[in-house]
Parts: C-alpha cells; structure tokens; sequence
C-alpha cells in the first residue's frame, strides 16, 4: 500500500460528460502529480501541485483541469468527455525535501479506470 | 489483472536467470533517471534511481546502469523470480520546479514474464 487513495476506482460514463477524480496524498506529502496512463501512450504527465499550487504542467487537456485543496488532497476534472479520455489515471504523491536531498520517488496510488462509451 | 499496454516489448526469461531491460532516453540534459514496476491492476512502484553523475548503482538484487554517451539505461534483475513479472518503465527528470517536485517523463514500458 502505497499510501496515496485515489476514489473512484472504476468509473463509466457516456460522451460529453464531466468527472471528477479525487486523490488523497501520502500523509505529509506536498506535492501531487497527475498522471494518464492509456494502450498507446503510455504514462504521461498531467499537471503537478505544490501545497495548493499549480507547479509545472504537463500534456494537459484544456478540458482537464485540477487543483490542490487545503488539506492537500487534489482532484481532476475532465469535462466534455471522449472516447479517447478512456484510460487509467493516477495520483502520486512525493516527499518535501530540500535540495540536494531529492529523492525523485512518486508514491502512486493504484488510479481510477475511466470508461467513456 | 487490467492490461497496461498491448504493444510492450516483452522480455521472457527463466526463473532464476538474470533479466536485463533497456532504455533509450530522450533528453542529453536530463540529470537523474528512475526504474519503476507496475504490476498488473496497480500503480507503478519505486525500484531504483540513479543520477547522472554516476554509471552505475546497485540496490538489492537490481542494479542500473547509465551510459550517457549513447543515451542509454538498464536495469539488470539478479535471479529473477516469479513475483517480478511486471512493467518495468524507465523515467527521466525533464524538470525540476523546486521544492522537492520532479516533472518525469516515463518510456513506453517493457513487460517482463518469468516462466517458473
């Protein structure tokens, strides 16, 4: 157990529609990276957050959007769903450290299953 | 188990061989390269990393190696066993945004089977 929750687990959803993926971070951990994980492309990068704050963003649709709350918990929304959104996304979480101490393991949870049909 | 990918290179080996999984990595700049498994229905898991000042480093029964000459890197698993079938990505540091934030980018994955 990585540590890192992610809810829901499976979900299935028509074209057009909007979601909501939430993702609880390892306890004490800062930053929240998104990741999509499809057949033919591999893991790639989403977006990251910092303590609330967007840090570096990767192939992001402008229909996806994210954000880190308070209690550092995150969730991306992926809105005007397509076929092609179907995938696994997930959420990894790092450790704070300081520079020269880095240590650039991600704690993944085990993603949400999106179905668009 | 869910699939992550149908058109993986797949390396097979014999438990007990030693397995080696490539990697050939994009960016000349990048300064730090990661090894994760995934196994089937979870999320990829932390091996062992490696900074670009070294060529090699060894952790427990896996070491990696980095060749920056030909952007290369690999991951070599000493008696493999059953419980390391798996998809094993290589990921690269394209970014560091401070405080402790990695941007990775991760290859295409190798599927590693172990035939008891």
């Amino acid at each position: 157990d990585s540590g890192v929750t992610q809810t829901p687990k499976h979900l299935i959803t028509a074209t057009g529609q909007r979601v909501t993926l939430r993702c609880s971070p390892r306890s004490g951990d800062l930053s929240v990276y998104w990741y999509q994980q499809s057949l033919d492309q591999g893991l790639q990068f989403l977006i990251q957050y910092y303590n609330g704050e967007e840090r570096a963003k990767g192939n992001i649709l402008e229909r996806f959007s994210a954000q880190q709350f308070p209690d550092l918990h995150s969730e991306l929304n992926l809105s005007s769903l397509e076929l092609g959104d179907s995938a696994l996304y997930f959420c990894a979480s790092s450790p704070r450290t300081g520079p020269g101490g880095n240590t650039g393991e991600l704690f993944f949870g085990e993603g949400s299953r999106l179905t668009v049909l | 188990g869910e699939s992550v990918g149908l058109h993986l290179p797949t390396l097979s080996v014999q438990e007990g061989d030693n397995s080696i999984i490539n990697c050939a990595y994009s960016n000349s700049a990048s300064d730090y390269f990661i090894w994760y498994k995934q196994e089937s229905g979870k999320g990829p898991q932390f091996i062992i990393d490696i900074r670009s000042n070294m060529d090699k480093r060894q952790g427990q029964r896996v070491t990696v190696l980095l060749n920056k000459t030909v952007k290369h890197l690999s991951l070599q698993i000493a008696a493999t066993q059953p419980g390391d079938s798996a998809v094993y990505f290589c990921a690269e540091n394209m970014g560091y945004s401070g405080a402790g934030s990695y941007q990775l980018t991760f290859g295409k994955g190798t599927k590693l089977s172990v035939i008891p």
